[in-house]
């Protein structure tokens, strides 16, 4: 089965520090994504990476940084976390699929973000 | 551009009664369709999709007909089970690398 795990299922972080969100994947996936959840809201992408190296802002990019120095890990930075990132992290990943053939997307367990 | 909207929640159901949430999308070309299911406290998990007009996805007693003329991806199951109290997420995928996911329609089944 495939597997998507992040590092920290709860975190509790204070204004302005520097939070790092780690992701792992272990089925040689290409392409790996961060969503944030929010109540009434859904899920919302807030980067992307279609392979190393590689990545593409989302729909909420800002106050967000990301890293893929490897093909299994994609890393969410939040540079100076602020209240208003209170939320759910979700991590993800799927085989290539720029032709829309439907591939399954497969997520982490999700990672709760409190900033006091 | 694209878009996904789904029936707003909570859906509160006794065991073994009918379920449907309606779930309509807005999409240039061919579109594939998902529901991801989110039980509490973990992630998203594929409950079954459909690549392409008039296919049918299924999985654990739930179906979706993909309605190219409608736009629309409804979930059904015909007899749900307390364990099936969840949020239930209809995406959808249409070239490129964005998944596009609806609100999310929260089912609450009673014993």
């Amino acid at each position: 089965d495939v597997k998507v795990t992040q590092s920290s299922r709860y975190l509790v972080k204070r204004t302005g520090e520097k939070v790092f969100l780690e992701c792992v994947q272990d089925m040689d996936h290409e392409n790996m994504f961060w969503y944030r959840q929010d109540p009434g809201l859904g899920l919302r992408l807030i980067y992307f990476s279609y392979d190393v190296k590689m990545k593409e802002k989302g729909d909420i990019p800002e106050g967000y940084s990301v890293s893929r120095e490897k093909k299994e890990r994609f890393s969410l930075i939040l540079e100076s976390a602020s209240t208003n990132q209170t939320s759910m992290y979700l991590c993800a990943s799927r085989l290539s699929d720029t032709s829309n053939s439907g591939n399954t997307i497969y997520f982490g367990e999700g990672s709760w973000l409190t900033v006091v | 551009g694209n878009s996904v909207t789904q029936m707003e929640g909570p859906v509160t159901l006794s065991e073994e009664a009918f379920l449907t949430i309606n779930c309509t999308y807005t999409a240039t070309g061919y579109p594939s369709l998902f529901w991801y299911v989110q039980y509490p406290g973990e992630g998203l998990q594929l409950l079954l999709k459909a690549t392409k007009a008039d296919d049918k996805g299924s999985n654990k007693g739930f179906e979706a007909t993909y309605r190219k003329e409608t736009t629309s991806f409804h979930l059904e199951k015909g007899s749900v089970q307390v364990s099936d109290s969840a949020v239930y997420f209809c995406a959808l995928g249409s070239g490129g690398f964005k998944t596009i996911f609806g609100a999310g329609t929260r089912l609450f089944v009673k014993a």
